[in-house]
């Protein structure tokens, strides 16, 4: 039983490019989280999404920061034009449906992209 | 806006020995789950337990368990007969019941067990 998978593990960009960063759910997961985690803090909710669907992206920076989890393939988080205070862990966790057999609202995490901005 | 507070940003305890972890929260839901997660210098998220608050049993898990008081809007975590290996960063955390279960966490308490 494969968990919540993330790569890349470790990312570096320099100021003003891109990161793309990638979550495979727990296989039969619809449900899909990404948080934050500065350094020596808690993390912090970004994004919460479905299949096809942005459900509550009220703790995204409203610019250079998008989230995607397409019907096929892993969910995305993407920062474009990255500056230092970008410089984080990125944890994406996975639920299954509410209501659905077994389920206790526990969300399973993956090991996080650490992203470095020079 | 819900809150989860831990008061204690970092604590040590010797081998083989007991730690409480305190967390405190605040919401209006009546019916949620809590959790514990523990993150080694590994980084990973672990869950080491969860609560269910409409329960009034104490969960336990091994040597975790918890002391939950929801009256008191309190939820600490008991360590028993401490290793080396819980050595970690751990934090509580409460789901958004009503707006999409995302989870609100304290800010972490840091738990060092000496040998």
């Amino acid at each position: 039983n494969a968990g919540v998978m993330q790569n890349p593990r470790h990312l570096v960009r320099r100021r003003g490019q891109e990161a793309r960063l990638r979550c495979s759910p727990v296989k039969g997961h619809s449900h899909v989280y990404w948080y934050r985690q500065l350094p020596e803090e808690g993390l912090k909710f970004m994004v919460y999404l479905q299949k096809e669907n942005i459900i509550d992206e009220s703790g995204m920076p409203k610019e250079r920061f998008s989230a995607e989890f397409p019907k096929e393939g892993p969910s995305i988080l993407r920062i474009q034009q990255v500056v230092r205070g970008d410089s984080a862990a990125y944890f994406c966790a996975s639920s299954p449906p509410r209501g659905s057999p077994g389920s206790t609202d526990t969300q399973y995490f993956g090991p996080g992209t650490r992203l470095t901005v020079l | 806006a819900q809150t989860v507070t831990q008061s204690q940003p970092e604590m040590s305890v010797q081998e083989a020995e007991t730690v409480t972890l305190s967390c405190t929260y605040d919401t209006s839901e009546n019916n949620y789950y809590l959790f514990w997660y523990k993150q080694p210098p590994s980084r990973q998220m672990i869950l080491v337990i969860r609560q269910e608050a409409y329960k009034q049993q104490n969960a336990t898990e091994n040597r975790f368990s918890v002391n939950f008081q929801k009256a008191a809007k309190s939820f600490s975590l008991k360590i028993s007969d401490s290793q080396l290996g819980d050595t970690a960063m751990y934090f509580c955390a409460f789901p958004a019941w009503d707006a999409g279960n995302m989870l609100t966490f304290g800010g972490g308490t840091r738990l060092m067990v000496k040998p």
